[in-house]
């Protein structure tokens, strides 16, 4: 079956600007992560959750970070003021329960120049 | 505050040359221990869970063993294409807390 798929899987933007990322998970389950990994590092996770709500948002940097998941289904991080420090790789994970096993997408390579 | 170590940082290997990794880490109440493979601008990709202490797992080539404090991925007569970088998690509650990784080079 299809894996969890993320869009764009490049992103180039200029530092202040606004961006959204994407996030489709796997059918059917109900817990969905992101987390954002920078170059040589594992990923560092930003917020999840389960079904329509975010159970745990501990992880976002500041206030310029949010991300919904209005059906319960699909996500999008959205970042305000990007500045240069945000690049790295932003990746998505679901699954079936919230301490089931954690299936990655691709991720979105985020440059802020 | 859950913190995840893996060594070593890098590791390079002839084909057939068995070896193992090292994930040690400190968790208020595991709930698991999961080992991943990422190959380079891919997300990572899933290889197994442990439980408690005393379990093992077996995939092909790779063997993933638990005690209270450390894992460790054996690597068994690897090839060219176990090449990878191999990250290790420990879940708490619902989130993933990574080590850095271990690179990993199979030489032909």
């Amino acid at each position: 079956g299809a894996g969890v798929s993320q869009t764009p899987s490049n992103k180039v933007t200029e530092k202040g600007k606004y961006v959204e990322l994407r996030c489709d998970p796997i059918s059917g389950h109900t817990a969905l992560y992101w987390y954002r990994q920078s170059l040589g590092q594992g990923p560092e996770f930003l917020i999840y959750f389960q079904g329509t709500g975010a159970a745990d948002d501990s992880g976002l940097p500041n206030d310029r970070f949010f991300a919904v998941r209005p059906e319960g289904s699909v996500s999008t991080l959205k970042i305000q003021r990007t500045e240069r420090g945000d690049s790295a790789v932003y990746l998505c994970a679901s699954s079936q329960g919230m301490r089931e096993t954690q299936y990655f997408g691709p991720g979105t390579r985020l440059l802020v120049l | 505050e859950d913190q995840v170590t893996q060594s070593p940082e890098a590791l390079r290997l002839q084909e057939g040359e068995s070896s193992s990794l090292n994930c040690s880490y400190t968790v208020s109440g595991l709930r698991g221990l999961f080992w991943y493979r990422q190959d380079p601008g891919k997300g990572p990709e899933f290889l197994f869970t442990l439980y408690s202490a005393g379990e093992e797992k077996e995939k092909e080539r790779l063997k993933a063993t638990l005690t209270k404090k450390e894992s460790f991925l054996h690597i068994t007569a690897p090839k060219p294409e176990d090449s990878a970088t191999y990250l290790c998690a420990v879940q708490a509650n619902g989130a993933l807390t990574f080590g850095s990784g271990t690179r990993l080079q199979v030489q032909p």
